[in-house]
């Protein structure tokens, strides 16, 4: 019940397409699912997150997109460009019990070509 | 406006050894979370820390790991007696308060090596 289970392995895209990467999750005690973006040798850096009394919440090109009743939640990246080319990462949190910790997806390695 | 600090980077140990992987959190946060990414994988919850407190460690390995964040310095992941399997990228967190520990900061993290 505590997974995350996030698709696809790997994605690529032609400069300005759009990037979709979907996660699903079992656990309904989780509360908060953060997106993580990853760049080689570095730490994930937090990049968008959503909470389920939301569907879908927007940063920029960045959309997240979230459907309780499913249970899943995905990322949109708009008009992709070659520098978001990294690994994404969702992630979900829940909290009583299980507070602080945050159940990762097993990441998607995006490839944007120019 | 220093982020979480990680050190070593970089760490190689040979089998038997021990591994010292140390984090500072950024200023004013006090807890303090480590997570473990094997290659080609997500990253893994080890064990969520606070001022000389352990509050979850549920994701540690019983034998072999421990953790610490003492009231004064950084926060302490120590293997002992290392394996080529505990090879991995180890990823310090940290939270500014009891409420938003949803929101985690990540460190750079420490590649260690076992050979």
């Amino acid at each position: 019940q505590q997974q995350v289970k996030q698709s696809p392995q790997s994605l690529i895209v032609q400069k300005g397409g759009i990037s979709i990467i979907n996660c699903a999750y079992e656990n309904t005690a989780f509360d908060y699912f953060p997106w993580y973006q990853q760049f080689p040798g570095k730490g994930p850096a937090l990049l968008i997150a959503i909470r389920p009394d939301v569907s879908e919440k927007k940063e920029g090109r960045f959309t997240i997109s979230f459907n309780k009743s499913a249970k899943q939640f995905s990322l949109h990246i708009m008009d992709s460009q070659p520098g978001d080319s990294a690994t994404y990462f969702c992630a979900a949190f829940a909290g009583g019990t299980s507070y602080g910790k945050l159940t990762f997806g097993q990441g998607t390695i995006l490839t944007v070509h120019p | 406006n220093a982020g979480v600090m990680q050190n070593p980077r970089h760490l190689v140990r040979r089998r038997g050894q021990e591994a010292r992987l140390r984090c500072s959190p950024m200023k004013g946060h006090s807890h303090v979370y480590w997570y473990r990414q094997l290659p080609e994988e997500g990253l893994k919850f080890m064990v969520y820390l606070q001022k000389e407190n352990i509050i979850d460690e549920s994701g540690m390995p019983k034998e072999r790991f421990s953790a610490e964040f003492p009231k004064e310095g950084p926060s302490i992941l120590r293997i002992q007696q290392v394996v080529r399997g505990d090879s991995a990228a180890y990823f310090c967190a940290s939270s500014p308060s009891l409420a938003s520990t949803d929101t985690q900061y990540f460190g750079p993290g420490t590649r260690l090596t076992v050979l």
